[in-house]
């Protein structure tokens, strides 16, 4: 069983630059979730899905872009990276609620230099 | 408003001694609470979670929470730690619009 996979697992990237952070699911969830994960911040949220084609913003959504055509996939985008964006990223996915409990895969992390 | 406070950021335990993480909440909904568990360089992983019901609350690995409401608390217990337990353990609770809200996290170190 996948779960849920992330690519990459680090990454390092130069100011100002881009790139698409990757998520697939393989459970057939509905939710899907990202997070950033900053030394003694918690997690805190950056984009959610409760379905193809439905986006919505979390608590940091700026500086971040999400789509989602399909079940399976919850990209995340960072247009123009910044140092405030190195972090820990994970995705995650519930069936429906977050009641159930989340699903989180591995994590990437960013380094913005 | 909604949040998750984790009243300890570190603590260190010898193997064998008795283990309680602080966790308290804010929220004036329907309550639904979590227990995650991350292992160093690893992802989160559900320990236990409280719907309703039996307020003590049995997780994997031996760990159970106990949800009093009256003191809008949820603490994380074991009786006996061991060093595998070393770990980050995250409280949250599941607030408006389904979204999950996280603790700032409670590092734990157990020493052999």
């Amino acid at each position: 069983n996948a779960g849920v996979t992330q690519t990459p697992k680090f990454r390092i990237l130069k100011i100002g630059q881009s790139m698409t952070l990757q998520c697939a699911q393989d459970m057939n969830h509905n939710y899907m979730y990202w997070y950033r994960q900053d030394p003694g911040m918690g997690l805190k949220l950056i984009y959610y899905s409760v379905g193809a084609g439905i986006t919505d913003k979390g608590e940091v959504p700026n500086g971040y872009n999400v789509s989602r055509s399909t079940t399976e996939d919850f990209p995340l985008r960072l247009e123009l990276a910044a140092p405030s964006q190195t972090s820990v990223y994970f995705c995650a996915s519930s069936p429906r609620r977050g009641e159930s409990g989340y699903t989180f895969g591995s994590g990437t992390r960013l380094t913005v230099v | 408003a909604q949040s998750v406070s984790q009243h300890n950021h570190h603590v260190i335990l010898s193997e064998a001694a008795s283990l309680e993480l602080g966790c308290n909440y804010s929220y004036g909904g329907t309550v639904n609470l979590f227990w995650y568990v991350q292992y160093p360089g690893q992802h989160l992983q559900l320990l236990l979670k409280y719907f309703s019901g039996d307020p003590l609350v049995k997780g994997i690995k031996g760990f159970e929470a106990e949800f009093i409401k009256s003191k809008f608390s949820f603490n994380l217990r074991k009786p006996s730690v061991q060093w595998s337990d070393t770990a980050e353990y995250f409280c949250a609770l599941l607030g408006s619009y389904d979204k999950v809200i996280f603790g700032p996290g409670t590092s734990l170190s157990v020493i052999p």
